[in-house]
This record gives structure tokens, C-alpha cells and sequence, in this order.
């Protein structure tokens, strides 16, 4: 079973900042099947990158994604008020099908 | 547009059955694959079922095989879970979810309490 574990729990900072969340997985993933979910309070979870690192539609060039093998990133390049939420990654195609992240919040510092 | 609306929510108590929607609309839907993921309170997200569109191939994890049962009616353009033997620990908030490989649009969400 692949376990994907994310990091930090809890990230504060700044609007203006950098934000780098990282996803690591207990076996290889295929890059083709690593996505990214932003969720906000009260929301349904929106996808923001699959295959590793394509935005999805509509999705600013402000979110960027990276990684392979087991070590994936979600960069942020530069906060705005609205990407304040939780992020979740999620794999497909290992026991279970699909797995998620615990995510990680991202809070105003 | 895509929209994808969740319905049949509501409290059971352990044992009992629930049966939720899913209407769609904007995109074709015997297409696609389609998909059922949870929230329990506070917690993170966690599937739960997906179908093929045609219905030939089903998926479930550990957690639901043997209890739950996805279905779909492409004509109607609906998703549906049939949810049986309910226990404590599947009271969540309960997404509809178009995808293959990954959840490309969700839905709004229905909530499922099981409670005594």
C-alpha cells in the first residue's frame, strides 16, 4: 500500500512569501499520476496540478509542480490572500487506486 | 459548465443503508470515469469508490469493498452509491468526482451521519 506523507503540517507565512509544501511517498509514483488539491473551509477540494506539474484549467502560473520517484513539491511562488487553504496530493494507480496526503495547511502568518 | 450535485445524505444509525446521487451536467458523461471520496469531520480526504463509463469496470478500497456498491445510469446522466452496513466511521461528507487517474471536478458535497 503506498502511504503519502506530507509536509510540513502547518506552514505560516506571509502573503508576498514563497510557499514549498512537499509530498513524499512510501514506493515510487509515476510522475503521470501525481496531482495536487487546494481546499478552503466549507469548499470542495479543486485540482490545481496532475502529471506532476501541469496546471490545471484556470489555475495560475503562481502554482508550480515538481518531483519524481518518491519526493514531490508544490511551489507557490508568491502568496496571495486567496491560497490560504489546505493542500492535498494524491496518487493514482497503487493499492488503494487512489491515495491522498494528510495535507498541509497553509496559514496567514 | 460543469456541475455535479450530491444528494440522499442524511442520519442512519449503525447497520442501516443510505443510497446517495449524483447529478451531472456540462460535459459528457458516459465518457467518463466517475468517483466517490469522503471527509469525515475534520479530517483529510479519503476514496472511496470509482466507476468506468460503461460501467464495466469498479473500484473500491479495503475500507468499503463488500458494503458499498457504485452504480451510474448514463441515460440519466447519474452516479450513485449504494451504502450498506454503515458504521460509525463512515460519517463524512461524501464528494461526487469526475476523473480518470485523478479528480479533475467536484461536487458540493452530501453529508452522511451515523449515529445511534
Amino acid at each position: 500500500e503506498i502511504v503519502l506523507t506530507q509536509s510540513p503540517g502547518t506552514l505560516s507565512l506571509s502573503p508576498g512569501e514563497r510557499a514549498t509544501l512537499s509530498c513524499r511517498a512510501s514506493q515510487s509514483v509515476s510522475s503521470r499520476y501525481l496531482a495536487w488539491y487546494q481546499q478552503k473551509p466549507g469548499q470542495a477540494p479543486r485540482l490545481l496540478i496532475y502529471g506532476t506539474s501541469t496546471r490545471a484549467t484556470g489555475i495560475p502560473d503562481r502554482f508550480s509542480g515538481s518531483g519524481s520517484g518518491t519526493d514531490f513539491t508544490l511551489t507557490i511562488s508568491r502568496l496571495e490572500p486567496e491560497d490560504f487553504a489546505v493542500y492535498y496530493c494524491q496518487q493514482y494507480g497503487s493499492s488503494p487506486l487512489y491515495s491522498f496526503g494528510q495535507g498541509t495547511m497553509l496559514e496567514i502568518k | 459548465e460543469v456541475q455535479l450535485v450530491e444528494s440522499g445524505g442524511g442520519l442512519v444509525k449503525p447497520g442501516g443503508s443510505l443510497r446517495l446521487s449524483c447529478a451531472a451536467s456540462g460535459f459528457d458523461f458516459s465518457r467518463y470515469y466517475m468517483n466517490w471520496v469522503r471527509q469525515a469531520p475534520g479530517k483529510g480526504l479519503e476514496w472511496v469508490s470509482s466507476i468506468s463509463g460503461g460501467s464495466s469496470h469498479m473500484h473500491y478500497p479495503d475500507a468499503v469493498k463488500g458494503r458499498f456498491t457504485i452504480s451510474r445510469d448514463n441515460a440519466k446522466n447519474s452516479l450513485y452509491l449504494q451504502m450498506n452496513s454503515l458504521r460509525a466511521e463512515d460519517t463524512a461528507v461524501y464528494y461526487c468526482a469526475y476523473g480518470d487517474s485523478r479528480f479533475d471536478y467536484w461536487g458540493q458535497g452530501t453529508l452522511v451521519t451515523v449515529s445511534s
